[in-house]
C-alpha cells in the first residue's frame, strides 16, 4: 500500500528565508509524486509533479523538488520565502496505473513570518 | 476555458439525512475524482469516475456514491449522514483517465449536526 509522510504539522520562515518542506513515501512500484497548496477557503492547485522523468523538478511560484529513491523522498524547497506562500501544503503519491487516486500527506502548514 | 466548478460551497445537514453535492468538470475532461478532506487532515480519495463509470473506490462505506453525466458532470451522493461526515468534499477533473494532472474546484463544506 502506498502511503506518504509530511514531517513537521508546522513550519515557521521568516521572508526571504528557505523554505524546506519535507515529504517521504512509501511505494510497492516506482511511484508518481505531487505536492499540491491549499489556500484559505480553496480548492488544491497543483505545484509540482515527478513521473518518473528529470528527478529534479521545477514548479510554479520558484518551488522545486528532488525526488530521492534511495531516501523515499520528495521535499520541496524554495530558496526565498515570501508572504504570498503562506498556505497549506500537501505532499500526493500515486500509483503509475492509477494516477486517478491520489494519496496525500497530512499537509504542512507554512508560515512566513516578515 | 471554466475550471471545475462545485455546490453548493457550504450546506448544515442534520444527522440522519441525505445530501447531493455537484461538479462541473473542466471543458473536455472526462474523469471525475472525489475527495473528502476532514478538518485538519489531507484529502481522502473517496471515488473516480469515467465515462459515466465508476473506476476506483476508496475506504468508504456504500452509504457515499455517485454519478457522472454523459456531460461528464458528477454528482456525490451521501445517505444517512453522520457527524464524521462533516468536512470539505473536493471534486477533480482530469483530461483522460491516466492523467497526472488533476485541476481541483473549491470545494463544499458541509456540516452535520
Amino acid at each position: 500500500a502506498q502511503s506518504v509522510t509530511q514531517l513537521g504539522s508546522h513550519v515557521s520562515v521568516s521572508e526571504g528565508a528557505l523554505v524546506l518542506l519535507r515529504c517521504n513515501y512509501s511505494s510497492s512500484v516506482p511511484p508518481y509524486l505531487f505536492w499540491y497548496v491549499q489556500y484559505p477557503n480553496q480548492g488544491l492547485q497543483l505545484l509540482l509533479k515527478y513521473t518518473s522523468a528529470a528527478t529534479l523538478v521545477k514548479g510554479i511560484n520558484g518551488f522545486e523538488a528532488e525526488f530521492k529513491k534511495s531516501e523515499t523522498s520528495f521535499h520541496l524547497t524554495k530558496p526565498s520565502a515570501h508572504m504570498s506562500d503562506a498556505a497549506e501544503y500537501f505532499c500526493a503519491v500515486s500509483d503509475p496505473g492509477n494516477t486517478g487516486k491520489l494519496i496525500f500527506g497530512q499537509g504542512t502548514t507554512l508560515q512566513v513570518k516578515p | 476555458e471554466t475550471g471545475v466548478t462545485q455546490s453548493p460551497t457550504h450546506l448544515i445537514k442534520t444527522r440522519g439525512q441525505q445530501v447531493t453535492l455537484r461538479c462541473s468538470s473542466q471543458s473536455g475532461h472526462n474523469t471525475v475524482s472525489w475527495y473528502q478532506q476532514a478538518l485538519g487532515q489531507g484529502p481522502q480519495f473517496i471515488f473516480q469516475y469515467y465515462r459515466e463509470e465508476e473506476n476506483g473506490r476508496g475506504n468508504f462505506p456504500p452509504r457515499f456514491s455517485g454519478l457522472q453525466f454523459p456531460n461528464y458532470s458528477s454528482e456525490l451522493n451521501v445517505n444517512a449522514l453522520e457527524l464524521d461526515d462533516s468536512a470539505l468534499y473536493l471534486c477533480a477533473s482530469s483530461l483522460y483517465r491516466f492523467d497526472t494532472e488533476a485541476f481541483f474546484g473549491q470545494g463544499t463544506r458541509l456540516t452535520v449536526v
